[in-house]
């Protein structure tokens, strides 16, 4: 069983959709990582974190550390959102990754 | 905004023969990591390293493996005598905290 969980595997919306990324981990983390990763390859950070909520722009994190869950929303969508969305949990001295959700948003 | 760059971006290479794929991390950065994506799977750790050694590896990071920072700047990772299965995507990180920044990798393709 992977140590880190992420649903849907495939998301595929229409432009303006609001959208939400699960992620579940089963072992104790200091903190975790929401990234994108795009066809290029290059892997880009868009949150850490240990507790509560973040947002930036139309991105929102959320974590139970209670229920190991975190969630990351999209708002109004927009086809260059169109990545893959990768939650990935700090453990000791490194990173446990999630396989990761491949979001397509079409106008 | 200071990045962490990889060098080079793509590697060819034969079966058997030893690559070095280089990294310069962020430049006060502390601790620093590789990790690998073989197509189509999810990323995976291959080693931390601090303070001049390694703080924790992978059971992937074997024998044919090894990571130095020769000059202060660049942080390298070996490996010995490539097979197929060492064909991946190669990324590289660091960190101060602990908050990890990653390169834009290095496509490694064993023939």
């Amino acid at each position: 069983k992977n140590e880190v969980e992420q649903s849907p595997q495939n998301l595929t919306a229409q432009e303006g959709e609001f959208i939400t990324i699960n992620c579940s981990y089963s072992v104790g983390i200091s903190a975790l990582h929401w990234l994108q990763q795009h066809p290029g390859g290059g892997i880009v950070s868009l949150f850490m974190l240990s507790s509560g909520k973040k947002k930036h722009g139309r991105l929102i994190a959320t974590i139970n550390i209670q229920e190991k869950h975190s969630s990351l929303h999209i708002t109004a969508s927009h086809p260059r959102d169109s990545a893959v969305y990768i939650c990935a949990v700090y453990n000791t001295d490194k990173l446990i990754f999630g396989t990761g959700t491949r979001l397509q948003v079409f106008p | 905004e200071p990045e962490v760059t990889q060098t080079p971006s793509h590697q060819v290479t034969q079966m058997g023969q030893e690559v070095i794929l280089r990294c310069v991390p962020i430049s006060n950065h502390l601790y620093f990591y590789w990790y690998r994506q073989i197509l189509g799977q999810k990323v995976e750790f291959l080693v931390s390293f601090y303070n001049n050694e390694i703080s924790e590896k992978s059971e992937i990071f074997d024998d044919q493996f090894s990571v130095e920072r020769p000059d202060g700047s660049n942080f390298t990772l070996k490996i010995r005598s490539t097979k197929l299965e060492d064909s991946a995507m190669y990324f590289c990180a660091s960190s101060l905290t602990n908050e990890q920044f990653f390169g834009p990798g290095t496509r490694l393709t064993v023939l």
